[in-house]
């Protein structure tokens, strides 16, 4: 079952804007990683944050997390068309083994 | 991160047939997991796969469909046996760094039934 849901589904901006994407979840976790996938290609991680953590910043890319909200985001500043991608966030569970669990994903289309 | 191949890179199957996906890491690593991908869709965890030990199934997939092996701490294989159309997806092989808790993912063996 996935852990994770992501709002919003999918979310179209011009270049040069910034796109956020949301990630909320159910239970607590050790850690969330974000993860972009070009259509039909594989996954490229792009940022992990631990629980302990509130924000990461990685280039463009800047990552929060609440834990007493359950939520995470990710802001993407000055996207770009090469941005175009699903996003996924995964959250990292260790109960008897640990175990990464997906969310359903945002689609980002990005306009040139 | 863990450079990781899968064999085969995509596969056309039959029916009733079964399948074996490769998995190849180029370092060390305990922990191995097998998601699947459906069309259009997110990830979802088939199992855990540390070496030493009997894999552990999430709720939905069993051995019987899935037997994995797991023989050193750079392999491991999954089958997808007496395969239905309901099994086309993309299978993804994954580990996770030991100090920095990282999961990394294999290209995908996409698979389709007829």
């Amino acid at each position: 079952s996935q852990q994770g849901e992501e709002d919003p589904q999918a979310l179209s901006i011009q270049e040069g804007e910034n796109a956020t994407m949301n990630c909320s979840y159910k239970t607590s976790i050790n850690n969330l990683q974000w993860y972009r996938q070009n259509s039909g290609r594989g996954l490229v991680h792009l940022i992990l944050i631990r629980s302990n953590e509130r924000e990461k910043h990685s280039g463009r890319l800047r990552v929060t997390l609440d834990t007493s909200k359950k939520s995470s985001s990710l802001l993407i500043t000055a996207s770009r068309a090469a941005d175009t991608a699903s996003y996924f966030c995964a959250t990292g569970r260790n109960t008897g083994g640990f175990k990464t669990i997906f969310g359903a994903g945002t689609r980002l289309f990005v306009k040139a | 991160s863990a450079v990781i191949s899968q064999k085969p890179s995509r596969d056309i199957c039959q029916r009733g047939t079964s399948l074996t996906i490769q998995c190849q890491v180029d370092s060390q690593v305990t922990m191995m997991f097998w998601y699947r991908q459906q069309p259009g869709q997110s990830l979802t965890l088939i199992a855990t796969a540390n070496q030493g030990s009997e894999a552990t199934y999430e709720s939905g997939f069993v051995i019987d469909k899935f037997p994995i092996s797991r023989p050193n701490l750079t392999f491991s294989t999954l089958t997808v046996s007496n395969m239905s159309p309901e099994d086309s997806s993309i299978y993804l092989c994954s580990v996770q760094d030991r100090a920095s808790y990282e999961q990394y993912f294999g290209p995908g063996t996409r698979l389709t039934v007829t």
